[in-house]
C-alpha cells in the first residue's frame, strides 16, 4: 500500500544537528514533488519545505531558511532533511507527505505518521 | 506570506447537526485552497481540494466553497467520528501556509 514512513527524530541540543529521512512505498515516488510539514506540540500545521520530482525546484519557509536543507534519493525512494543550527522553537513532529494532484491541485493527499524533534539543552 | 484565518477555533455541535468553518485568506488566491482533517495523534488527510472538489474517497457529508478571499468548509451531517481539528491551507503562493485550525467537539 501507499506509505511514508519517517524516521531520524530525537533529542537534539540547540545549535544542534540532526537528519530525517522518509521512505516511501507503494508508488513510483520519482513521479511526485514532496514536503516537509511540522507541527508544535498543541499547535497548528506549518509548511518547511518542498522538493520538485526530480529534485532541480526546492523551497523553504522563511523560518528554516539558510539551517535546513531538503533532499531526495528516487533510486533509494526516500526523501531528507538535513536540519542545522536547531533553535528551541524547531521543536516539533515532522511529517513528510506527497503532492499528489498535480497539475490538477497542490495537494498533500498521504503523509507520514511523523516523527518527533525535540530540541531542548 | 499570506495568512489564513479560521473561524471558529473551536466548536460543539451535536450528532446531525449541520457545521460550518470559515476561512479567511489575507489576499486573492482564486480557489487554490484546501481542507485537511486531523484526529488526536494522527496524520492529517486532506478532504477538499481546489476549494470545492471531494477527495477520492471521502464521505459526501463533506463540501467546501468560495474563491478569491472567502472559503466555507461544511459537513452537512455531524457523525461522532468526525471529532477532529479541521486546517484550510493555501497554494497560491509557493510559501504555503495552513490556518490555525478549527477543533470540532461533540455537544
Amino acid at each position: 500500500q501507499v506509505q511514508l514512513v519517517e524516521s531520524g527524530g530525537g533529542l537534539v541540543k540547540p545549535g544542534g544537528s540532526l537528519r530525517l529521512s522518509c521512505a516511501a512505498s507503494g508508488f513510483t515516488f520519482s513521479d511526485y514533488y514532496m514536503s516537509w510539514i511540522r507541527q508544535a506540540p498543541g499547535k497548528g500545521l506549518e509548511w518547511v519545505s518542498y522538493i520538485s520530482s526530480s529534485g532541480s525546484t526546492i523551497y523553504y519557509a522563511d523560518s528554516v531558511k539558510g539551517r535546513f536543507t531538503i533532499s531526495r534519493d528516487n533510486a533509494k525512494n526516500s526523501l531528507y532533511l538535513q536540519m542545522n543550527s536547531l533553535r528551541a522553537e524547531d521543536t516539533a513532529v515532522y511529517y513528510c507527505a506527497r503532492d499528489g494532484l498535480r497539475p490538477v491541485a497542490e495537494a498533500f493527499d498521504i503523509w507520514g505518521q511523523g516523527t518527533m524533534v525535540t530540541v531542548s539543552s | 506570506d499570506i495568512q489564513m484565518t479560521q473561524s471558529p477555533s473551536s466548536l460543539s455541535a451535536s450528532v446531525g447537526d449541520r457545521v460550518t468553518i470559515t476561512c479567511q485568506a489575507s489576499q486573492d488566491i482564486s480557489n487554490y485552497l484546501n481542507w485537511y482533517q486531523q484526529k488526536p495523534g494522527k496524520a492529517p488527510k486532506l478532504l477538499i481540494y481546489d476549494a470545492s472538489n471531494l477527495e477520492t474517497g471521502v464521505p459526501s457529508r463533506f463540501s467546501g466553497s468560495g474563491s478569491g478571499t472567502d472559503f466555507t468548509f461544511t459537513i452537512s451531517s455531524l457523525q461522532p467520528e468526525d471529532i477532529a481539528t479541521y486546517y484550510c491551507q493555501q497554494y497560491d503562493n509557493l510559501a504555503y501556509t495552513f490556518g490555525q485550525g478549527t477543533k470540532l467537539e461533540i455537544k
